[in-house]
């Protein structure tokens, strides 16, 4: 079993639709939570940042975390073009290593 | 933000050679940086941490004395894949903690002939 599971799309919804991202994992050491967005052929740039259950919003952007259910989610509302990419998601304990989990891929249709 | 750069991009080489990957932090000093290995459609993988001043660390699975490290500077570290071989394509990325994230490099494609 990975320790993160994330469904890999892919995902396809129309512009200014909301966009749900989640993954799931089986670590309860895990204590950082984070939301990456990944240009093909580019390095992840973070989106999203949290270490405590419950929500945490910036901009079009919510993250979700619930430790007990060990689930976390990214929500991206009024979704636009540019929105298309692979978002992954990622955590860890106190070590900066970071497990990710296999990303899934947003299409955003204009 | 800060920066973290990673050089050549894009390597193509024939199966049997090393290859060096350079991994920079162009701000900010890193006395630690992680290397990761991503295949295509497939997730990131940590392969090794660099330690700055001692031995990188490996995770399970990966060959140390293939997958050479070295943190020469708290501003550089250095992937060498010795011997490559076609399985070794793949997508190779670095990073580096900073201030308050951890800051990704971009990306260096080696691709084994």
């Amino acid at each position: 079993q990975k320790e993160v599971e994330q469904d890999p799309g892919p995902l396809s919804v129309p512009e200014g639709a909301i966009v749900s991202l989640n993954c799931t994992y089986s670590n309860s050491a895990f204590q950082y939570f984070m939301w990456y967005r990944q240009y093909s052929r580019k390095g992840p740039e973070l989106l999203m940042y949290t270490y405590s259950s419950g929500n945490k919003e910036d901009g079009r952007f919510t993250a979700q975390v619930d430790k007990s259910s060990k689930y976390i989610s990214l929500f991206i509302r009024d979704s636009q073009p540019s929105d298309s990419a692979t978002y992954l998601c990622a955590m860890s304990r106190n070590d900066y290593k970071l497990s990710f989990g296999a990303g899934t891929t947003v299409t955003v249709r204009a | 933000g800060a920066v973290v750069s990673q050089h050549p991009s894009w390597v193509i080489c024939k199966s049997g050679t090393s290859v060096k990957i350079e991994c920079r932090s162009l701000d900010f000093q890193a006395t630690t940086m992680f290397w990761y290995r991503q295949f295509p459609k497939q997730s990131l993988m940590l392969m090794a941490t660099s330690n700055e001043g001692s031995k990188a660390t490996y995770e399970q699975g990966v060959e140390k004395d293939k997958f050479l490290i070295n943190h020469a500077s708290l501003t550089l570290s250095t992937l060498t894949v010795t011997s490559a071989h076609p399985e070794d394509s793949s997508f190779y990325i670095c990073s580096a903690p900073g201030p308050n994230e951890q800051f990704f490099g971009p990306g260096t494609r080696l691709t084994v002939l």
